[in-house]
This record gives structure tokens, sequence and C-alpha cells, in this order.
């Protein structure tokens, strides 16, 4: 079955640093589909980025990148010049392929809790 | 472009009642899916509907359903209400259909379920 591992329960990173937040995943399927997502003590669930099985190129959006190494069934999120507005849960999620014509849902990580610090 | 919207954010129940949420996803998106978050049990898929029929349901009782309308909008109810059913649910939106693999999956604000 599909799994992702987010092994770091919490996270410190000084304010204008970079930070990389692990996530590992187990699927025996050669099309899926990796996100992040960033939740705020609002809730709400924010789309950071996404990372097709196929792409060639790790995804780039703003200060999030993606590094993506598919043998190691990693997809590792690297945040640059940590601002103190990134102070959230950080969750990995997978997309398991979908027959019958679903979208395949979302399977998520534990999160991963990352302060930023002045 | 308006975001996925839920209703109500907060909720308080007492045990033994009846619930229901409602999500209006991004206007265009046909796909809908519910998901549970709880600290013990992180998110959980609940069901997922598109074009007013359930696609794909997740490990939940019975007691957890839900519908699609022809305008997209879906609402998901629970009966019975158990204090274990407190949690945050959240919905998500998508565009496509069928077997491409979609990249996105935006997700609104969330109902916060308190069932005392």
């Amino acid at each position: 079955a599909q799994k992702i591992t987010q092994t770091q329960p919490g996270m410190f990173v000084q304010e204008k640093e970079a930070v990389t937040l692990d996530c590992t995943y187990d699927t025996s399927d050669q099309s899926y589909g990796l996100f992040w997502y960033k939740q705020p003590s609002s809730g709400e669930m924010i789309f950071l980025i996404y990372q097709g099985s196929y792409d060639e190129q790790n995804a780039t959006e703003g200060r999030y990148s993606l590094n993506f190494q598919k043998a190691r069934k990693s997809a590792n999120l690297v945040i640059s010049a940590s601002q103190l507005g990134d102070s959230a849960m950080y969750f990995c999620a997978m997309r398991e392929p979908s027959w019958g014509g679903s979208q395949g849902n979302l399977i998520f990580g534990k999160g991963t809790k990352l302060s930023v610090k002045p | 472009k308006a975001g996925v919207t839920q209703t109500p954010r907060y909720l308080i129940k007492t045990r033994g009642q009846q619930v229901t949420l409602s999500c209006s996803p991004i206007s265009g998106h046909r796909s809908v899916s519910w998901y549970q978050q709880t600290p013990g049990q992180g998110l959980q898929f609940l069901f997922e509907y598109f074009s007013e029929t359930q696609r794909n349901k997740g490990n939940f009782p019975g007691r957890f359903s839900g519908r699609q309308f022809s305008n997209s909008r879906s609402e998901m109810n629970v009966s019975t209400l158990e204090l274990g059913d407190s949690a945050l649910y959240l919905c998500a939106s998508s565009s496509g259909t069928g077997r491409v693999m979609n990249t996105e999956a935006f997700f609104g604000q969330g109902t916060r379920l308190t069932v005392v």
C-alpha cells in the first residue's frame, strides 16, 4: 500500500535561512504525483508545489523547490530565505493512481511543524 | 477567482445528533473530495464526488455520507455523532477527471466540528 513518511515532527530555522523538510514515499506504481501543503493554525491547507513521477526536472514555485530523488523515493521540500510567515505545519502527500474515473485520493504524511525564529 | 468555500467554519454538536457540512468548489471544478483531520489519525480520505456520483470512498463507517449537486457543490453528513468524530473536515476541489494524473487539489479552510 502507498505510504508517506515525514520523519521530522518539528523543525526550527532562523529567519532568512533555507530549510529542508524530508518526505519519503512508498509505492509500487510507476505513475504518481507528489504534493506539498502548508497548514497554518487557521486550518486551511495551502497548496505549495507538485511533482509528477515522470517529470524530469525538479519542481519550483517561488521560494519553494522540491528535491525529487525517484530512485530513493524521496521528495524533500526546500524553502529558501525563510520568513516568519512560513511558521506552520507542512504536509507531504501522494496521489494514488485512479481507476473508474476517480481522481484518486491523496495520502498524507503526519506532517512537520516548522517554526521560524526571528 | 473564488477559492473553495466551506460552511460553517465551526460547529458544536451533541453526541447522537447529526450534522451536515457544505463545500462549494472552485468555479469550473467538478471533482470534490472530503478529508477528516484529527490529531491522532492525521488526514484521512472520506470520499470523492464527480458529476454527482461518488467515485471513491475511504474506510469510514456508513454514518458518514455525502452527495454532490448539479452545480458541483457538495455536502457531507454524519449521523449519530460520536465523540471521536470531533475533527477538522476539509474539502478539496479539482478540475480533471478520469485517469489523468491531476496536478491540483485546492482545499477550503475546513469546518471544525466539536462533538460534546
